[in-house]
């Protein structure tokens, strides 16, 4: 089956520890995303990343990490620098830099943390 | 940056009509998207416009105008199972594909 997959759909920590959340596409999609998503509020990008090995700063990365190493994965490693991480992580992928394409979103990841 | 305003929550009665609003504030603008969420699950595509007017897709249809800044998108017959948040998206130009979210509305469908 094509799709985004992101795993596991909850994840807990205890407070000050390092974690990663996995997001793995075979849509043979070139741009992928990550999002944060806290309740009333609208997604807020992280990081993003249009090509391999290459990746941007969103609007909130600070206290996050992330890799592209290969086209078909995407992790974010949500740091002990991150103030409030208990969040729902949302990874999102999208066939291009520019052009009218819509984003596609995986399942999504709720952490918590403890 | 953005702005981009839309309510809160919204009720309705199954079979009804809800027009769901969105403003938006932007220094550049290269389309306007929709999604809807159920809680707990990943945002679906809804629709896309980048050119002022309407787009029909079954029952719904999204409506934009570039010199206000405004969308809606319109929800027609409800269905108990279009009880779900929809999210107003602008992608700003040069942004990389990059979007910029409101926090989304709740819409209920009551019996």
């Amino acid at each position: 089956d094509g799709g985004i997959t992101q795993s596991p759909k909850y994840l807990f920590r205890k407070e000050g520890q390092n974690v990663t959340l996995s997001c793995e596409q075979n849509l043979n999609h070139d741009a992928m995303y990550w999002y944060r998503q806290d309740p009333g509020q609208g997604l807020r990008l992280i990081y993003y990343s249009q090509i391999v090995n290459d990746f941007q700063k969103g609007d909130i990365a600070e206290g996050y990490s992330v890799s592209r190493e290969k086209k078909e994965s995407f992790p974010l490693t949500v740091t002990s620098a991150q103030k409030n991480p208990t969040a729902f992580y949302l990874c999102a992928t999208k066939p291009s830099g520019q052009g009218g394409d819509e984003q596609f979103f995986g399942p999504g990841t709720r952490l918590t943390v403890l | 940056g953005q702005n981009i305003d839309q309510p809160t929550e919204m009720t309705a009665t199954e079979g009804a009509i809800v027009q769901i609003n969105c403003t938006y504030q932007t220094s550049g603008f290269n389309g306007l998207f929709w999604y809807q969420q159920h809680a707990g699950e990943a945002p679906t595509f809804l629709s896309y416009n980048v050119l002022d007017g309407l787009e029909e897709k079954g029952r719904f249809s999204s409506f934009l105008s570039r010199s206000k800044g405004y969308s809606y998108l319109l929800l027609k017959e409800l269905q108990m199972k279009d009880s779900a948040s929809y999210l107003c998206a602008v992608r700003p130009t040069d942004s990389w594909g990059k979007l910029q979210f409101g926090a989304g509305t709740q819409v209920v469908v009551t019996p």
